[in-house]
């Protein structure tokens, strides 16, 4: 089955330095993927949607500066955290959508990235 | 805009015991429903979706049916394991395929 795959799994990082998360869709193509992020017992909050080849829409109160996205091609989308701090600590989850799906197709997830900043 | 409420746990059962966790949506258009499972450390895995009014979905032992009348999507397994233990979410995704989440449940099946 389609399978989406996140690098690194864990990354530590010094508070002040940027990390940069990669979200590959392994067998198919994605026009579209979905940053989330998710804190110790809480759900998963919808971050920006990535779109290949333009700018990505980030959802009302996600500082566009801070959270980098770039989706360069069909298969790859970035979340690079720049200027990383302390409460930037965190489960980072991408998704994303098969280009020639119809609406209502499955979305698969990624094993997601754990982010601490120190 | 879209939402789901989801019924919040943490839920305790003990095992065979028969599991029902509430969902409920808010959307505009058809959206697709779904149910996640997300065990400790690790990120979220499908475990059924229906993507119409009146289909049910199903997987490992669990159902759960689209039902437009209450705008729900209720899950529920009739014997769990100790391995069901796991954050359950209710999602949905609409028109603009995005997916939004509930609050997710914490269920504990002891032996």
């Amino acid at each position: 089955g389609a399978v989406v795959s996140q690098h690194p799994s864990w990354v530590i990082c010094k508070s002040g330095t940027s990390v940069k998360i990669e979200c590959r869709s392994l067998d198919f193509q994605a026009t579209t993927m979905f940053w989330y992020r998710q804190f110790p017992k809480q759900s998963l909050m919808l971050m920006a949607t990535s779109n290949e080849g333009s700018k990505a829409t980030y959802e009302q109160g996600v500082e566009k500066d801070k959270f980098l996205i770039n989706h360069a091609s069909l298969t790859l989308s970035t979340l690079t955290v720049t200027s990383a701090h302390p409460e930037d600590s965190s489960f980072y989850i991408c998704s994303a959508r098969d280009s020639w799906g119809l609406p209502g197709n499955t979305i698969y997830f990624g094993e997601g990235s754990w982010l601490t900043v120190v | 805009g879209n939402s789901v409420t989801q019924m919040e746990g943490p839920v305790t059962l003990s095992e065979e015991a028969f599991l029902t966790i509430n969902c409920t949506y808010t959307a505009t258009g058809y959206p697709s429903l779904f149910w996640y499972v997300q065990y400790p450390g690790e990120g979220l895995q499908l475990l059924l979706k229906a993507t119409k009014a009146d289909d049910k979905g199903s997987n490992k032992g669990f159902e759960a049916t689209y039902r437009k009348e209450t705008t729900s999507f209720h899950l529920e397994k009739g014997s769990v394991q100790v391995s069901d233990s796991a954050v359950y979410f209710c999602a949905l995704s609409a028109d603009n395929n995005d997916m939004r989440f509930g609050a997710g449940t914490r269920l504990t099946v002891k032996p």
